[in-house]
């Protein structure tokens, strides 16, 4: 069945320092990944997804994510992060399911940047 | 361009009342999707619609909840009679495409926060 997994539920991180947000998932077919940010009060907003090819995914506001098919995860990464960058992150994994696409999401990450 | 717009933004109600959430997509896309975000929980899919018709409605607790897309444009979400655990943030987001939104970047409203007392 599948299902979404991110371990971290809070992340704590002074600003300029890197970050790895990880996220793990169960299919057994072909799937595609998401990370998404939610800023307080707000809806949902994509960071970058993958669909195929490079595994080495680059999305907006300078984060990136690695597919590893073996390890059946997708961290999400970011090489010095800022105090905007304080929000929830999820991770969702669609594929193809009794003939329709199901599209699932994890429990989320909530990524505190401190000054 | 205008996003997905939502109304109203916080609703309070007593349980077994009911209550109407509506939403207005981004203009020309196809599929429409309603989430149900509990706190601490990752949205959760009630129902997804390509134009007006339903591609899935498997999580949607159909004793209590309904929804409707009209003319395939923007949807409402009800809930009827309301209980104390469907006190939760409400999204609608829609994909331009009709793949299922399997590939497709889906674009979120700002949410409806709901709390039943």
């Amino acid at each position: 069945a599948q299902s979404v997994t991110q371990l971290d539920s809070q992340v704590p991180v002074f600003e300029e320092a890197p970050v790895e947000l990880r996220c793990n998932y169960s299919s057994s077919v072909s799937v595609y990944l998401f990370w998404y940010v939610q800023y307080p009060n707000q809806g949902l907003q994509l960071l970058l997804k993958y669909l195929s090819g490079s595994t080495l995914v680059k999305g907006i506001n300078g984060f990136e994510a690695e597919f590893n098919k073996s390890q059946t995860s997708f961290h999400l990464r970011k090489p010095s992060v800022h105090i905007s960058d304080t929000a929830e992150y999820f991770c969702a994994v669609s594929d193809l399911t009794s003939g329709t696409y199901k599209y699932i999401f994890g429990t989320g990450t909530r990524l505190k940047v401190l000054a | 361009e205008a996003g997905v717009a939502q109304s109203p933004r916080y609703k309070i109600i007593e349980k077994r009342q009911s209550v109407a959430f509506w939403c207005n997509p981004i203009s020309g896309h196809a599929t429409l999707y309603w989430y149900q975000q509990i706190l601490g929980q990752g949205p959760k899919l009630l129902i997804q619609f390509q134009n007006n018709g339903v591609v899935d409605d498997s999580q949607l607790p159909k004793d209590r909840f309904s929804a409707e897309r009209l003319k395939g444009v923007d949807s409402t979400l009800k809930i009827q009679p309301a209980k104390l655990e469907d006190s939760a943030v409400y999204l609608c987001a829609s994909s331009y495409g009709t793949s299922g939104g399997a590939r497709e970047t889906q674009y979120f409203g700002p949410g409806t926060r709901l709390l039943v007392l």
